[in-house]
């Protein structure tokens, strides 16, 4: 079984500032992990993703990633925000399963809120 | 090229009704995804698709839920007999392999309110 657990339902930041959300996900096996974003009324966009290799992942919108095994975490990180960045994002985890894909966990989801 | 469609948009029933819900995955991807969301629980994986077949069933919420999927390509979800917590968003994803580490692209989601 998996898990994702993401600290703070809602963070706010200044506008320019440096956006910090965290993901931390259980696994029992080595896991594959996303951000996706939401905006309203829209589906979910995706950010970035780690598969293998390079533990630092770098995104669309300038944001990126680190995984960190040791910490079982996934972090994301944007250095300066932008009042488009305004927006639910959603830490995902996903493992390869014998025969096939496996659903999406997610966590419950942060809502960024960019003040002027 | 066109992304993940489904329609409709807004689907309002009464409780105790049956509705469909359409998914047009993109073209050529092999893998199809329902999910759900809603403000008591998250989002929610349902239930996903390989070709035509459904390996596994078992994060259908109730027996009053089904899907199919035809041709590879078109899935239809089903609620019979709608219950008020079956108000939701139900979301649409498809990859193009399935592998734990393809990407899902999402559709925009079907509003279902159950009066």
């Amino acid at each position: 079984a998996q898990s994702v657990t993401q600290l703070g339902s809602h963070v706010s930041v200044s506008e320019g500032a440096l956006v910090l959300l965290r993901c931390n996900y259980s696994s029992s096996v080595p896991p594959y992990l996303f951000w996706y974003v939401q905006y309203p009324n829209q589906g979910l966009q995706l950010l970035l993703k780690y598969t293998t290799g390079a533990t630092l992942v770098k995104g669309i919108n300038g944001f990126e990633a680190e995984f960190k095994k040791s910490e079982t975490s996934f972090h994301l990180t944007k250095p300066s925000a932008h009042m488009s960045d305004a927006a639910e994002y959603f830490c995902a985890v996903s493992t390869q399963r014998r025969g096939g894909a496996d659903g999406l966990t997610f966590g419950k989801g942060t809502h960024l809120i960019i003040q002027p | 090229g066109a992304g993940v469609s489904q329609s409709p948009s807004n689907k309002v029933t009464e409780k105790g009704k049956d509705v469909e819900l359409r998914c047009d995955p993109i073209s050529g991807h092999t893998a199809l995804y329902w999910y759900r969301q809603s403000l008591g629980q998250g989002l929610e994986f349902l239930i996903y698709f390989q070709g035509n077949s459904a390996p596994d069933k078992s994060g259908l919420p109730s027996d009053r839920f089904s899907a199919e999927r035809t041709g590879g390509s078109v899935s239809t979800l089903t609620i019979q007999r709608t219950q008020q917590e079956d108000s939701a968003v139900y979301l649409c994803a498809s990859s193009l392999g399935t592998r734990g580490f393809d990407t899902q692209y999402f559709g925009p989601g079907t509003r279902l309110t159950v009066l």
